[in-house]
């Protein structure tokens, strides 16, 4: 089964211009999530999708939003990028059908490392 | 803001040496688990282990989980080079397990 896949792998934005991140989760998984990691502030968890609705967001200004498809895709964008957006940007994929341990379990991609200059 | 804490920050060991990692964390859990990180790439999940769970095995690694303490470890025995990696925990303190909470990562480095 192909892991989750991130596009792109790297990129370069300058301040106050926007991005967008694409996530593909693993085949058959419907939740996705997002995380920022960057030196200062470690992990931290961005939102998560199901079903292309926004189950739970984290401490993030409203220029950090997201979406879902149908087809579990996911893309994040960041608008008017600062400085301090300089991070890897991490999804991650699980099933979500039923309680247990293969539900609970997150799959990580190999991330997208955004530079604002 | 990091909810748990990961302890040694930084630890260096030998080949075939045992790695102990600690993690603790501030409020009531459903799970606990772990990852690794090489390089600044991707989160690899290494194991989960249920509140309910005091010690988890998988080759390897092995895991315990103190919930009265708050507290869990993971042991890497006969460590090998491309052990190297950052190693973190993370937790469902939200109550979801989609909404990680992650500690601040030990720093493990296998000397050949």
């Amino acid at each position: 089964k192909a892991g989750v896949t991130q596009t792109p792998r790297y990129l370069i934005k300058t301040r106050g211009q926007q991005v967008t991140l694409s996530c593909s989760p693993i085949s058959g998984h419907r939740s996705v999530s997002w995380y920022q990691q960057t030196p200062g502030q470690g992990l931290q968890f961005l939102f998560e999708y199901f079903s292309e609705t926004q189950r739970n967001k984290g401490n993030f200004p409203g220029r950090f939003s997201g979406r879902q498809f149908s087809n579990s895709r996911s893309e994040m964008n960041v608008s008017t990028l600062e400085l301090g957006d300089s991070a890897l940007y991490l999804c991650a994929s699980s099933f979500w059908g039923y309680r247990g341990m293969d539900t609970d379990t997150q799959y990580f991609g190999p991330g997208t490392r955004l530079t604002v200059l | 803001s990091q909810q748990g804490e990961e302890d040694p920050q930084a630890l260096s060991i030998q080949e075939g040496e045992n790695a102990t990692m600690n993690c603790s964390y501030k409020t009531s859990i459903n799970n606990l688990q772990w990852y690794r990180q090489n390089s600044g790439r991707g989160l690899v999940h290494l194991i989960l282990i249920r509140s309910n769970e005091r010690e988890k095995h998988s080759g390897r690694l092995r895991v315990t989980l103190d919930t009265s303490k708050k507290s869990s470890s993971l042991l890497i025995t006969a460590s090998r080079a491309a052990d190297t990696a950052s190693y973190f925990c993370a937790t469902d303190l939200s109550g979801s397990a989609r909404q990680l909470t992650f500690g601040s990562g030990t720093q493990l480095t296998v000397l050949p």
